[in-house]
């Protein structure tokens, strides 16, 4: 079975620092992997997606950006952090065939920024 | 981008069916309808998901119009454990396969 796993679960950062959340995914190969945010009793926000190794796409220009190392590892960072950069950030996954597959999410992180 | 118009927010009391509804007018002929739901502090979990037929699973029934231009998610008995917010959003037919939440709808479970 495929599992997702996303960290750290929740950090306190100081505004301009650097950030870096991690995401893995386990039991299945070449996944479509996302990255989503969701600020304080809103909706969830598409920050990133990817269909492969070093392919990007960003769906929200701001000081974020993404990398996927690995097949089955992406990563969120920021060299800067701004106040408006706190939220609840999920890491997701889907099998890449077809518009009909389920998206899985992770445990989410929080992040504060102070 | 197709969108979904869902309502804020809907109550419900406990033990009693809930109809959720979600309209598309823009969708198109290869997009699926995905229901989730997100518990507060936890990732949106998966309910259901449909083209055109309806679909019923252990979890809740997806009901799709004709004309696909809505769709109607059904908690046959709310339980408590039903509270969460309920997003309908449509999987575009595109390359990327992207999925895109809107802000979903807030359902409160009356005891």
């Amino acid at each position: 079975s495929q599992t997702i796993h996303q960290w750290p679960a929740t950090l306190v950062q100081p505004v301009g620092s650097p950030l870096s959340l991690e995401c893995t995914v386990e039991g299945t190969s070449n996944p479509n992997l996302y990255w989503y945010r969701q600020a304080a009793g809103r909706g969830l926000q598409l920050l990133f997606y990817s269909v492969g190794i070093g392919q990007i796409s960003s769906e929200v220009p701001q000081n974020l950006s993404a990398s996927r190392p690995q097949d089955r590892q992406f990563i969120l960072s920021s060299k800067k952090l701004l106040l408006s950069d706190s939220g609840f950030y999920l890491c997701a996954w889907r099998f890449r065939q077809g518009p009909g597959n389920t998206i899985y999410f992770g445990e989410g992180s929080w992040l504060t920024v102070v | 981008d197709a969108k979904t118009t869902q309502p804020n927010s809907m109550e419900s009391n406990e033990e009693e069916p809930v109809h959720l509804p979600c309209n598309h007018s823009t969708i198109s002929g290869t997009d699926y309808i995905h229901w989730y739901r997100q518990l507060p502090s936890q990732g949106p979990e998966y309910v259901i998901h449909g083209l055109t037929s309806n679909v019923n699973n252990r979890m809740a029934s997806l009901a799709i119009a004709e004309d696909r231009k809505s769709s109607t998610l059904i908690l046959h008995r709310a339980t408590l454990r039903d509270a969460a917010v309920y997003y309908c959003i449509l999987s575009t037919g595109a390359g990327s396969y992207q999925l895109t939440f809107g802000k979903g709808t807030k359902l409160s479970v009356i005891p």
